[in-house]
């Protein structure tokens, strides 16, 4: 059975940084891109971030382009989010979701998800 | 960057009925186009990919098509369940943007 749990989120002052991370288990987890997606309260999705299942290849929305850093580390399972320079506007919940394959595609299972407030 | 837009934003119809909801890539994706469930309090989920192909375990009163530009998500008899806001995703490049959402509610 696959498992996401994502792990890091709390509450942050604007400018402050956090460190999501995300246990994967129940499938080979180099095999697979993975992504970061976030909902804020009531909004839709947002797309924030991906990585190929080497990890060869980084993709970041615009949104988050230079101030965002995905990675992974497939000897642990785990995929990361460091979030830096941090905008009240980042307030949402962040999901971690598996992709179909190894390059980022359509995503086909998705994490109960972890809240970043960003709040003075 | 390509955006992804929805068409309606919200909708009401009777169960039973055949549901339509549009999403309209500004650029060419070919089918690199997914859509998702996700209800109320729930994580989202995968209904379809590569435009039309239905995920394992997904009604078979789910379907899609479209390529290109232009992609349709269709509901052939509208259940209760159903009740959900629906997104398309599309995966043709970075970035892997969703459109706004459709909203689908019982009449």
């Amino acid at each position: 059975e696959v498992q996401l749990l994502e792990s890091g989120g709390g509450l942050v002052q604007p400018g402050g940084s956090l460190r999501l991370s995300c246990a994967a288990s129940g499938f080979t987890f180099s095999n697979y891109a993975m992504s970061w997606v976030r909902q804020a309260s009531g909004k839709g999705l947002e797309w924030v971030s991906g990585m190929s299942g080497s990890g060869d290849s980084t993709y970041y929305a615009d949104s988050v382009k230079g101030r965002f850093t995905i990675s992974r580390d497939n000897s642990k399972n785990t995929l990361y989010l460091q979030m830096n320079n941090l905008r009240v506007e980042d307030t949402a919940v962040y999901y971690c979701a598996k992709d179909r394959s190894g390059v980022p595609t359509a995503i086909n299972y998705w994490g109960q998800g972890t809240l970043v407030t960003v709040s003075s | 960057d390509i955006q992804m837009t929805q068409s309606p934003s919200s909708l009401s119809a009777s169960v039973g009925d055949r549901v339509t909801i549009t999403c309209r890539a500004s650029q060419g994706i070919s089918n690199y186009l997914a859509w998702y469930q996700q209800k109320p309090g729930k994580v989202p989920k995968l209904l379809i990919y590569a435009a039309s192909t239905l995920q394992s375990g997904v009604p078979a009163r789910f379907s899609g098509s479209g390529s290109g530009t232009d992609f349709t998500l269709t509901i052939s008899s509208l259940q209760p369940e159903d009740v959900a806001t629906y997104y398309c995703q599309k995966y043709n490049s970075a970035p892997y943007s969703f459109g706004q959402g459709t909203k689908l509610e019982i009449k």
